[in-house]
C-alpha cells in the first residue's frame, strides 16, 4: 500500500539553526501539505502546496518557513532559524487533488529546539 | 473562520460498551467533514468521511460517523469497543468551494481510553 514516507522520525536543533524536514508524497498524488502538532495542542496547517506553487499557508508560515519539491518526488519544510516555539511533530500530507478525497498523513518528524 | 470542536478531551469506556465522541463545527455552510485516528508513535489514519452522499457515514474498523446539519454535528460511535480502538480522534473539516486547497482544520482531538 503506498505511504507517505517522513525523514528524519526525530530531529534535534540547536536554537538559530536550519532545519529541513523531508518528505516523500505517494507518487501520483498532487496536493502536499505540512501540518505541525505542538504537544498537548491541536494540529494546525501550515502550508499546502500545488502545481509547484504554495496554494496556501496560515499566519504561523512566516518568513521563516519554506517548502520545496525540489526533484519531483520529495517535498521538503526548511525552518530557516529555529525557535523554542517551533519544537512540534511535523506532518506531511498528500492527496490527490479534490477537496473531499483522503490526505494521507506521513507518521510525522518530531522536532526539538533546544 | 472555520472551527471544529470536539467535546471532551478524554473518552473512557470499558471494553464492549458504546463509543461515542462528538464532533460541531461552525459554519453556515455544511463543509466535508472527517474522522482521523493517531495510535501512539504513528500517523494519522482516515477513519470515514463525509462529502454530500449519505448521512450515515461507515469507516473502519466498525466505526461510523452520523451528519446532522440542523446539530452542525458529526459524532463518531462504534456499538462495541475492542482495547485496540484506544488511540487519539481527529475530527476535522475542509470547505467546498473552487478555491479550497484541501487543507483541513482539525478540533482538539479526543483521547480514548479503553478499559478491560
Amino acid at each position: 500500500e503506498p505511504e507517505v514516507t517522513q525523514t528524519p522520525s526525530h530531529q534535534v536543533t540547536q536554537m538559530g539553526q536550519e532545519v529541513i524536514l523531508r518528505c516523500v508524497p505517494i507518487s501520483n498524488h498532487l496536493y502536499f501539505y505540512w501540518y505541525r502538532q505542538i504537544l498537548g495542542q491541536k494540529v494546525e496547517f501550515l502550508v499546502s502546496f500545488y502545481n509547484n506553487e504554495i496554494s496556501e499557508k496560515s499566519e504561523i508560515f512566516d518568513d521563516q518557513f519554506s517548502v520545496e519539491r525540489p526533484d519531483g518526488s520529495n517535498f521538503t519544510l526548511k525552518i530557516r532559524s529555529t525557535k523554542l516555539e517551533d519544537s512540534a511533530m511535523y506532518f506531511c500530507a498528500s492527496s490527490l487533488g479534490q477537496p473531499n478525497t483522503e490526505a494521507f498523513f506521513g507518521q510525522g518528524t518530531r522536532l526539538t529546539v533546544v | 473562520a472555520q472551527s471544529v470542536t470536539q467535546l471532551g478531551s478524554h473518552v473512557s469506556v470499558s471494553e464492549g460498551a458504546l463509543v461515542l465522541l462528538r464532533c460541531n463545527y461552525s459554519s453556515s455552510v455544511p463543509p466535508y467533514l472527517f474522522w482521523y485516528v493517531q495510535y501512539p508513535n504513528q500517523g494519522l489514519q482516515l477513519l470515514l468521511k463525509y462529502t454530500s452522499a449519505a448521512t450515515l457515514v461507515k469507516g473502519i474498523n466498525g466505526f461510523e460517523a452520523e451528519f446532522k446539519k440542523s446539530e452542525t454535528s458529526f459524532h463518531l460511535t462504534k456499538p462495541s469497543a475492542h482495547m485496540s480502538d484506544a488511540a487519539e480522534y481527529f475530527c476535522a473539516v475542509s470547505d467546498r468551494g473552487s478555491s479550497n486547497t484541501g487543507k483541513l482544520i482539525f478540533g482538539q482531538g479526543t483521547t480514548l481510553q479503553v478499559k478491560p
